[in-house]
């Protein structure tokens, strides 16, 4: 079915450590990506983003990896700091119509530990 | 710069009344999305609107559920005879074109509707 979803609910580090987070998703014909940082009583904040034909890109202390074979998406934080705990979702764009429609995952939450 | 507004932030409704939430889209932008997130879940697309056009309301609830983009003025959700199960945070993103453009596009702070 057409889904998106993270492995892991919950993602504990230690201050400094690096973090990754997990997403799969289910349609192959996807080919936009996007991961979000949302922060308690606010609205998703754009991270990074990455289509189809990269397999990797790079941001300011994040990396998006992208693995079509396997349908898997993951975002590398480093160097993880307290201001980056926050619920972590991946999404995909929708397809078929143009319109622009994300598919959103569940989220993984990060927790920094000081 | 403003980004985009929603008001209201909270919004308190007893079952059976109306919800009308706002969504101002940034300057220039003359596309809307809404989304709706229940509490622990990812946001779930109900609608996606251009100016005064609906082009695609897939997530919306067939029944209580309309909105609206009109040429002047905010973008409307509005939600009729709400039930406890409407209770959740709404979210309007806003978008210069229809989301083809890198960065996605910009999420306000969303509405928070409490049904009691």
């Amino acid at each position: 079915g057409e889904s998106v979803g993270l492995h892991l609910p919950t993602l504990s580090v230690q201050e400094g450590d690096n973090s990754i987070i997990n997403c799969a998703y289910s349609n192959s014909a996807s080919d936009y990506f996007i991961w979000y940082k949302q922060e308690s009583g606010k609205g998703p904040q754009f991270i990074i983003d990455i289509r189809s034909n990269m397999d990797k890109r790079q941001g300011q202390r994040v990396t998006v990896l992208l693995n079509k074979t396997v349908k898997h998406l993951s975002l590398q934080i480093a160097a993880t700091q307290p201001g980056d705990s926050a619920v972590y979702f991946c999404a995909e764009r929708g397809w078929g119509s143009n319109t622009g429609k994300l598919i959103f995952g569940q989220g993984t939450t990060l927790q920094v530990k000081p | 710069n403003a980004g985009v507004m929603q008001n209201p932030r909270h919004l308190v409704r007893r079952r059976g009344q109306e919800a009308r939430l706002r969504c101002s889209p940034m300057k220039g932008h003359s596309h809307v999305y809404w989304y709706r997130q229940l509490p622990e879940e990812g946001l779930k697309f109900m609608v996606y609107l251009q100016k005064e056009n609906i082009i695609d309301e897939s997530g919306m609830p067939k029944e209580r559920f309309s909105a609206e983009f009109p040429k002047e003025g905010p973008s409307i959700l509005r939600i009729q005879q709400v039930v406890r199960g409407d209770s959740a945070a709404y979210f309007c993103a806003s978008s210069p074109q229809s989301g083809l453009s890198d960065y996605g596009y910009t999420f306000g702070s969303g509405t928070r509707l409490t049904v009691v």
